[in-house]
């Protein structure tokens, strides 16, 4: 079992449109959660950082369930910008307290005039 | 913000021939780097964990004989891929934080497209 799972997609929506990721995670230790974007043959830029109580950017919500070990993403009234590949990414303590970025394989994410 | 430089940014080589890239944070020191290794429309994999002035921790899988990692200052991390083969042609990429557990963040390089001809 991948320890980032995520739906690859794509998704494809029109300009305006409301459009949702989930990702869930293996490993109880994770300690903490992202979303990054990446743009074709790019690097990682952070999205934002995911809350158990949930945090808003702008268009962007993210929540957290601990429990359930589940990350969403919500876009709101989507741009064109927002055409990327959307990573989920949880953050692990390995031995000697050292964190570790995992990533998701991703979820491309197309707007359409 | 924090910058970190990777270079070179792109690299063919001859199948055989080793190949190093380099990873600066610019503006601040960096305790902990990572290399990561993407596959065309596959996730990042973390190849190792490098702490300044350690040997690096690799991950399962990951052949450090093959992927020499050294990190001798807290603003240099370098990756060299010896005796590439057309099979290691891939994205690399490194990511710097400023301590173990990544307070204040983790900054990525723009990444090493590595091609073995």
């Amino acid at each position: 079992r991948k320890e980032v799972e995520q739906d690859p997609g794509p998704f494809n929506v029109p300009e305006g449109a409301t459009v949702a990721f989930n990702c869930t995670y293996s490993n109880s230790a994770s300690q903490s959660f992202f979303w990054y974007r990446q743009d074709c043959r790019k690097e990682p830029k952070l999205l934002m950082s995911v809350y158990s109580s949930g945090n808003e950017d702008g268009r962007f919500t993210a929540q957290l369930n601990r429990a359930s070990q589940y990350i969403s993403l919500l876009i709101r009234d989507s741009k064109l910008s927002d055409s990327t590949t959307y990573l989920c990414v949880v953050n692990i303590f390995g031995s000697g307290n050292t964190g570790k970025l995992i990533f998701g394989q991703g979820t491309t994410l197309q707007v359409k005039p | 913000g924090a910058v970190v430089s990777q270079h070179p940014s792109r690299v063919i080589c001859k199948s055989g021939t080793s190949v190093k890239i380099e990873c600066r944070s610019l503006d601040f020191q960096a305790t902990t780097m990572f290399w990561y290794r993407q596959f065309p429309k596959k996730s990042l994999m973390l190849m190792a964990t490098s702490n300044e002035g350690s040997k690096a921790t690799y991950e399962q899988g990951v052949e450090k004989d093959k992927f020499l990692i050294n990190h001798a200052s807290l603003t240099l991390s370098t990756l060299t891929v010896t005796s590439a083969h057309p099979e290691d042609s891939s994205f690399y990429i490194c990511s710097a934080s400023r301590t173990p557990q990544g307070a204040g963040g983790y900054t990525f390089g723009s990444g090493t497209r590595l091609t073995v001809v």
